[in-house]
């Protein structure tokens, strides 16, 4: 069965300061992977995803997310993070047997001035 | 408007009692979902229904039913409400297109409390 694994329960970061958020993987395949952001008080909105091809994806808000097979990983980046950026992650993978998304547990996104 | 809206957004209830979450969609998707979030749990799937007549169970379906009344609505029920449903509930829709290329959007969620 997939997996998503989110090793940061929580991280606080410097507005301006860049961003790095792990995530690793357990698939059989090829995988379907996503990032999640939940905003306070929020649903989930997808930032971007990733099912083929070019393995820097760019996504909304500024963040991109790197796939990287040989790591089993899809991190997600942002250069520089505003204050707004403050929520929780969620990583997700896609089965495509039966079309389910599996999440991440999740990391919390602490911006301090 | 909204384009998934949930009702109510907080519920309390007792242990015992039955209850429903409403979902509605304007977004005319085929697809439905109805998500738990558990603090350091992430989400999990509770049911999924891929058209009007085709409902299927998730991860943690186990106390939990639902209905799917129109292409536009997908409720679900505690049928006997305890304590540890007491989660934030989403639910979520997409369409008909090619496997994952078509987004997951999800609604605003139910805050839930049993006592």
């Amino acid at each position: 069965a997939q997996s998503v694994t989110q090793p940061d329960i929580h991280i606080t970061v410097s507005e301006g300061a860049s961003l790095e958020l792990r995530c690793n993987y357990s698939y059989g395949a090829t995988p379907y992977l996503f990032w999640y952001v939940q905003s306070p008080g929020q649903g989930l909105q997808l930032l971007l995803k990733y099912f083929s091809g070019d393995t820097l994806v760019q996504g909304i808000k500024g963040f991109e997310a790197e796939f990287k097979r040989s790591q089993s990983s899809f991190n997600l980046r942002k250069p520089s993070v505003h204050w707004s950026d403050a929520a929780e992650y969620f990583c997700a993978v896609g089965d495509f047997g039966n079309e389910k998304l599996t999440f991440g547990t999740g990391t919390r996104l602490t911006i301090i001035p | 408007d909204a384009d998934v809206t949930q009702t109510p957004r907080n519920r309390i209830t007792k242990t015992g009692k039955r209850i429903m979450l409403e979902c509605s969609q304007t977004k005319g998707h085929d697809r439905m979902y109805w998500y738990r979030q558990d603090p350091g749990l992430g989400l999990r799937l509770i049911y999924y229904s891929f058209d009007v007549k085709d409902i299927n169970k998730g991860e943690i379906s186990d106390g939990y039913s639902v209905s799917r009344q129109a292409q536009a609505k997908f409720s679900l029920s505690l049928e006997s409400a305890i304590p540890n449903q007491t989660a934030l509930y989403f639910c979520a829709t997409s369409g008909r297109g090619v496997r994952f290329q078509e987004t997951q959007y999800f609604g605003p969620g139910t805050r839930l409390l049993v006592l």
